[in-house]
């Protein structure tokens, strides 16, 4: 049972410098999202998809880029990483069942990342 | 808008101990509540769910009851064990007009520390 698989777990980048972070999952969601926690303001929301070719902006989406072509994979692009973006990055997946689903979201184990 | 309060932590207890950890929230319509937990290294996984005032959700010893009077959420356990100490979060969602997305609104987290 794989469910939601981040990678890498770590990075250190330098300001300025772009990278990807990959999310896949294997349980055929629909939904899928990109959080941010950050200390003492629980985790917020980046960008989510509801299906390929569909994205949409969060809570937080600037300096962040998403693409969705494959139902599996969900990729989070930082395009010039700055300090502000030092973070713990979560990518979740939840199957959409119709309108007002309520289906619980299934987390990665997260990718931590330090911008210096 | 929509917001979700926790109570600040950690919260610090002897093994065997109850436990309340509150959780109030302001909303617009009719949300789900979640309360979602973090072991040390770990994305959050799902503890229980309610979906409607007066459900009450229960999983491995918790339970929460909506209720919408008090707009609260409050997390229960009669008897605490060591291996409970997590961060535990309180959620709502609510529907993304258009898509039916159900955006989640996290709680800042409430870290609980459980000795022997």
């Amino acid at each position: 049972n794989a469910g939601v698989t981040q990678t890498p777990k770590f990075q250190v980048l330098k300001t300025g410098q772009s990278m990807t972070l990959q999310c896949a999952q294997d349980m055929n969601h629909e939904y899928m999202s990109w959080y941010r926690q950050d200390p003492g303001m629980g985790l917020r929301l980046i960008h989510y998809s509801v299906g390929a070719g569909i994205t949409d902006q969060g809570e937080v989406p600037n300096g962040y880029n998403v693409s969705r072509s494959t139902t599996e994979d969900f990729p989070l692009r930082l395009l010039s990483a700055a300090p502000s973006q030092t973070s713990v990055y979560f990518c979740a997946s939840s199957s959409g069942t119709g309108y007002y689903s309520n289906q619980p979201q299934h987390f990665g184990d997260g990718t931590r990342l330090s911008i210096l | 808008g929509n917001s979700v309060t926790q109570m600040e932590g950690p919260v610090t207890l002897s093994e065997e101990a109850f436990l309340t950890i509150n959780c109030t929230y302001t909303a617009t319509g009719y949300p789900s509540l979640f309360w979602y937990v973090q072991y040390p290294g770990e994305g959050l996984q799902l503890l229980l769910k309610a979906t409607k005032a007066d459900d009450k959700g229960s999983n491995k010893g918790f339970e929460a009851t909506y209720r919408k009077e008090t707009t609260s959420f409050h997390l229960e356990k009669g008897s605490v064990q060591v291996s409970d100490s997590a961060v535990y979060f309180c959620a709502l969602t609510f529907s993304s007009p258009g898509t039916g997305f159900q955006k989640l609104v996290f709680g800042t987290g409430t870290r609980l520390l459980v000795s022997p």
